[in-house]
């Protein structure tokens, strides 16, 4: 069974639109990040949250908002979205003491038209 | 500044023979060094890890071989498979939780 579930695999959005790519993991972690992937740049950390509380922000724009409505959840939403936000952006966990060992999720490959 | 680089960009060995994937960082705060593998259409998976108190970590077929004063390292694949072929991400963390990660190493093994 996955231990860590993102969902939907695939999304196709237009330019202006909101969407949410979610992540559930069932690993027992308490840590959680955003990750970004795409073709001109190597894997990008995004966001850090600890007990549901955000840890660390490396993303400029404010149109990316985590959301963690339990400890074991951590959405994405995205607003506004623009053609350069086309990438596959992954989840990923780690347990408390072990921030640095992170799991990942099979990641949500979103392109936006 | 790209904080971790990886070569080659791809690699082709034949079955059986070893691969050496390199890696260099700048930051000489990093601390913790993961592998990952990649496989097309799924997530990065954890291969092995080592810490910057070691200078070499033996997993299997896998070893990484580290260098601190020259901040590099390489993973070693002995008697590659097929089945290795993958995309390999060396990465770096300064014991916190943010990971940064090099462009990857394409490999491909050829029976």
């Amino acid at each position: 069974d996955p231990k860590i579930i993102q969902k939907p695999k695939y999304l196709v959005a237009v330019t202006g639109s909101e969407k949410i790519l979610i992540c559930e993991q069932y690993l027992g972690h308490n840590a959680m990040y955003w990750y970004r992937q795409s073709a001109k740049k190597p894997l990008e950390f995004m966001f850090s949250y600890s007990y549901q509380k955000l840890m660390d922000n490396q993303t400029a724009s404010s149109r990316f908002q985590p959301q963690s409505s339990k400890k074991n959840h951590l959405d994405l939403q995205i607003t506004a979205l623009k053609p350069d936000d086309s990438a596959t952006y992954f989840c990923a966990s780690s347990q408390p003491g072990l921030e640095d060992t992170q799991y990942f999720g099979p990641g949500t490959r979103l392109l936006v038209l | 500044q790209q904080q971790v680089r990886q070569s080659p960009q791809s690699l082709t060995v034949w079955e059986g023979e070893t691969a050496i994937l390199n890696c260099s960082y700048e930051d000489s705060t990093f601390n913790y060094f993961p592998w990952y593998q990649q496989f097309p259409g799924e997530g990065p998976a954890l291969l092995i890890s080592i810490r910057s108190v070691s200078d070499k970590k033996e997993d299997g077929r896998f070893t990484i071989f580290f260098n601190k004063r020259e901040k590099k390292l390489s993973l070693h694949i002995t008697d590659s498979q097929p089945g290795d072929s993958a995309t390999y991400f060396c990465a770096a963390s300064a014991s916190n939780n943010r990971i940064f990660f090099g462009d990857g190493t394409q490999l491909v093994v050829k029976p």
